[in-house]
């Protein structure tokens, strides 16, 4: 039990949908952040939230659209996606952004888009 | 901006066989340093972290690593390695990004299997 649970584990949409990932964290933290898992590739960071507030926005695409309604709650709005956009999403809470601060994930989301 | 480099993309060992897994970065200033270990159809869970003082630090299942200032190194190993530590390695680094910010940048990974 990692305290971050996200859902769906598993989608798979069209690239006209609009699908919704959800993330829950049960850990008091008050950051947390969107990360795309792709093979081969590193970890790519795409959106950071503190205290409900977007603190960083990777250049990710507009088709990616994050919301943090509270801060054990986070969303990533997907739209018009694109095949490359298949990858795994991982979402992460730390305690804070300290520099210091471990970061514990979620299972993720397996995204395929067709 | 920080980068990570784990020099193995895959690693193929048999039980009881020693463990070496590299990472080095770059990055000129303070960092705070992690090994995160993903099993299969597991979430990323925390290894072992660095954040000061005595560069040889422990983390669980029998795993250390060892900062080296001088090389930007921070090389995961364990003595004897189980099939159960068949998974996923990932370096990482936390270092500042400038506003106030601190981000946490990943390595590739390093698959580990281990062959009974």
């Amino acid at each position: 039990e990692t305290g971050v649970t996200q859902t769906p584990r598993h989608l798979v949409m069209g690239m006209t949908n609009k699908k919704s990932l959800k993330c829950e964290q049960h850990l008091g933290h008050n950051a947390m952040y969107w990360y795309k898992q792709s093979a081969k590739k590193p970890l790519e960071l795409m959106f950071v939230y503190s205290l409900e507030e977007r603190v960083e926005n990777n250049s990710v695409p507009s088709r990616f659209s994050p919301e943090c309604p509270n801060s054990s709650h986070l969303f990533l709005h997907l739209h018009t996606l694109q095949p490359e956009d298949s990858a795994l999403y991982l979402c992460a809470s730390s305690r804070d952004r300290g520099n210091n601060q471990p970061q514990h994930f979620g299972d993720g989301t397996r995204l395929s888009i067709l | 901006a920080q980068s990570v480099s784990q020099h193995n993309h895959h690693v193929i060992l048999s039980e009881a066989a020693s463990l070496e897994l590299g990472c080095n970065y770059s990055y000129g200033g303070t960092v705070n340093l992690f090994w995160y270990v993903q099993y299969p159809g597991q979430h990323l869970q925390l290894l072992l972290k660095y954040f000061s003082g005595d560069p040889l630090v422990k983390g669980i299942k029998g795993f250390e690593a060892e900062f080296i200032k001088s090389k930007f190194s921070f090389n995961l190993r364990k003595p004897s390695v189980q099939w159960s530590d068949t998974a996923e390695y990932f370096c990482a680094v936390s270092a500042y990004s400038g506003a106030g910010s601190y981000q946490l940048t990943f390595g590739k990974g390093t698959k580990l299997s281990v062959i009974p």
